[in-house]
């Protein structure tokens, strides 16, 4: 069964100070892994794809990393505003997406 | 104009009663999904459907049983409501394919008294 752990549960970080978090994920035949944000009583938005092991993915102070165990996704010099839960999710099969259990990021000003 | 609509919002209930949410997309895509949250902030897929087809069934009670009348709406009925009910349900769709990014509603809060 496709597995995907996501460290740490909860991170607080101050405005400017950049951090990294992880995506581990089990999945036979990984046919793409997405990055998703999630704000208080909204549904989640995609920010990534990434579909193969190497590649890498840019979106303002968002960069997203892939190898064949695990993706990181690395925020560099956070304003208060990047404050949501972080979710990671694998495709394997066609139809289903699988997520892990998120890391609710809170950059403090 | 909302890409993936839910309602209601929120669904305050007592044990026992039978409920339903309604999600309409006008995306054009294909595929729409039923996902729960728990308090923990984990989503777990429930429903999958592909032009009106079920495709994905994740072991879910029978009491929960998906309606999709046209490839633009998925509906989720909710017989005999428990208190383990109690979570925020996601719909979203995607078009057709690998690698395609979810749209997601922006969720119904269902709290079971």
């Amino acid at each position: 069964e496709d597995q995907v752990t996501q460290s740490p549960e909860a991170l607080r970080l101050q405005e400017g100070e950049s951090s990294s978090l992880n995506c581990s994920y089990t999945v036979s035949g990984l046919r793409g892994l997405f990055w998703y944000r999630q704000d208080p009583g909204k549904g989640p938005e995609f920010l990534f794809t990434l579909y193969s092991a190497g590649e890498e993915k840019e979106k303002e102070r968002l960069k997203a990393t892939l190898t064949k165990k695990e993706s990181f996704l690395h925020i560099t010099a956070p304003k208060p505003e990047d404050s949501a839960t972080y979710l990671c999710a694998v495709q394997a099969s066609y139809q289903k997406v699988t997520f892990g259990t998120g890391t609710k990021l809170q950059v403090i000003p | 104009d909302t890409a993936v609509s839910q309602t209601p919002k929120y669904l305050v209930t007592q044990m026992g009663n039978d409920k339903s949410i309604k999600c309409e997309q006008n995306l054009g895509h294909d595929t729409m999904y039923w996902y729960k949250q728990d308090s923990k902030k984990f989503l777990k897929i429930m429903f999958s459907y592909n032009n009106k087809e079920l495709i994905i069934n994740e072991t879910v009670p029978n009491r929960f049983s998906p309606k999709s009348p046209d490839k633009a709406h998925l509906n989720l009925h909710i017989n005999s409501l428990e208190l383990g009910d109690s979570a925020v349900y996601f719909c979203a769709s995607t078009p057709t394919g690998v690698g395609e990014k979810l749209f997601f509603g922006s969720g119904t809060q269902l709290s079971v008294l």
